[in-house]
């Protein structure tokens, strides 16, 4: 299994500011996974990231608004960039353990 | 690719009833099929999965489904509903790609039961 915490799990932000989500997992994975979740909807996988290499971006989303880092092996950032109301979802961090996706708790974010 | 449709948006059933929560997946390679349930505003709980071997599989809370290939089906049935049960459930696959596994989620459904 898998522990995953997220900081922070809530914020209220303003728009045309950034905001950076970080992502601890407790196992060194070799993939992590972001995905969003918009309010009323399902969860939409946002980028996959690999340790050491550039993230892979779903259609749709796109690294300059949506840069991640991924430093280690247990660690992810994901920052929301220039951000509209539109923005304003649950952010969760996700990795694969054997065949089972594990997720955590999010980040509610809200832009007014 | 892959991709996952559940077919209702919004299931009401009486309680002591059947739950029956449909999904229905596309991969081009063999695929792990998942349930996930999600209370209100709650995480995501894994239900139950079925990565290879028996096509029933079991889980928590008394819920099973069962994988059928040749009608490319993963659906979710519980005997018998409790108000308990009352959440948001997802469907998803996941199979391998280019750069690895990838999880997709159905747009779910929402189960009300009714007293």
């Amino acid at each position: 299994s898998a522990v995953i915490s997220q900081k922070p799990s809530r914020d209220i932000c303003q728009r045309g500011t950034s905001l950076t989500i970080q992502c601890q997992v407790d196992s060194q994975v070799t993939m992590m996974f972001w995905y969003r979740q918009q309010p009323g909807q399902s969860l939409t996988l946002i980028a996959t990231a690999n340790q050491g290499s550039e993230a892979t971006y779903e259609s749709g989303f796109v690294i300059d608004k949506f840069p991640i880092s991924r430093p280690n092996l247990t660690f992810s950032t994901l920052t929301v960039s220039n951000m509209s109301p539109e923005d304003s979802s649950i952010y969760l961090c996700s990795v694969r353990v054997n065949g089972e996706q594990f997720f955590g708790p999010g980040t509610r974010l809200t832009v007014l | 690719a892959q991709s996952v449709t559940q077919l209702g948006s919004h299931v009401s059933v009486s309680e002591g009833a059947l739950v029956l929560l449909r999904c229905n997946y596309s991969s081009s390679v063999p695929p792990y099929l998942f349930w996930y349930v999600q209370y209100p505003n709650q995480g995501l709980q894994l239900l139950l999965k079925y990565t290879t071997g028996a096509t029933l599989v079991k889980g928590i809370n008394g819920f099973e489904a069962e994988f059928k290939k040749s009608e490319t089906s993963f659906h979710l049935t519980k005997p018998s509903a409790h108000m308990s049960d009352a959440a948001e459930y997802f469907c998803a696959v996941s199979a391998r790609n280019t750069g690895g596994f990838k999880t997709i989620f159905g747009a779910g459904t929402r189960l009300f039961v009714k007293a």
